[in-house]
């Protein structure tokens, strides 16, 4: 199974700080990577497909890189509407895996 | 408008059963692999199951693998899990989701409780 390490687990910030989180991957997964970011009670809505493609609807503030097992998210201007839990999914396979998730905080 | 909407969730007794539905519309169902994720109460994610588009292929995580079952009916738009021999550890908002290239199209989840 592909295990992804996302770090860090928690990341305070304030408004319009640039912010940045990370997966690996246990084995190269190529681009098939995703990034979701869940608000408290909601389900996991998808920002960033294919490790770097922008979902539609979603700021351009938001954007993805890598490839193979290295992964970042960043957001360019934290605002107040993006604190929130962020989570990495690889989908190269036959399963899904997660990270762990971080939980990105106001300072 | 794509709409995933899960249903069956609530409380049932350890070694109990449930059977977790998700009904989908706004899209070709019979087009898609679907997967159930859950997430335990302040927990992140975990994938439970897929299966294809026309059911020919089924995948299970090692933690479910012989007590859960996936299944679909492509004609009623529907998704399904069995859930059996349920633990306190199975204690989760379970997820459906839609597959794609584009990243995954969740529901709003459904809440299981494994108490005694």
């Amino acid at each position: 199974d592909i295990q992804m390490t996302q770090s860090p687990s928690t990341l305070t910030a304030s408004v319009g700080d640039r912010v940045t989180i990370t997966c690996r991957a246990s084995q190269s997964i190529s681009t098939w990577l995703a990034w979701y970011q869940q608000k408290p009670g909601k389900a996991p809505k998808v920002l960033i497909y294919k490790a770097s493609s922008l979902e539609t609807g979603v700021p351009s503030r938001f954007s993805g890189s890598g490839s193979g097992t290295e992964f970042t998210l960043t957001i360019s201007s934290l605002q107040p509407d993006d604190f929130a839990t962020y989570y990495c999914q690889q989908y190269n396979g036959n399963s899904r895996t997660f990270g762990q998730g971080t939980k990105v905080e106001i300072k | 408008e794509v709409q995933l909407v899960e249903s069956g969730g609530g409380l049932v007794k350890p070694g109990g059963s449930l059977r977790l539905s998700c009904a989908a519309s706004g899209f070709t169902f019979s087009s898609y692999s679907m997967n159930w994720v859950r997430q335990a109460p302040g927990k992140g994610l975990e994938w439970v199951s897929s299966i294809s588009s026309s059911s020919n292929y089924i995948y299970y995580a090692a933690s479910v693998k012989g007590r859960f079952t996936i299944s679909r009916d492509n004609p009623k738009n529907s998704l399904y899990l069995q859930m059996n021999s349920l633990r306190a550890e199975d204690t989760a908002v379970y997820y459906c989701a839609r597959e794609s290239a584009r990243g995954d199209y969740w529901g709003q989840g459904t809440l299981v409780t494994v108490s005694s």
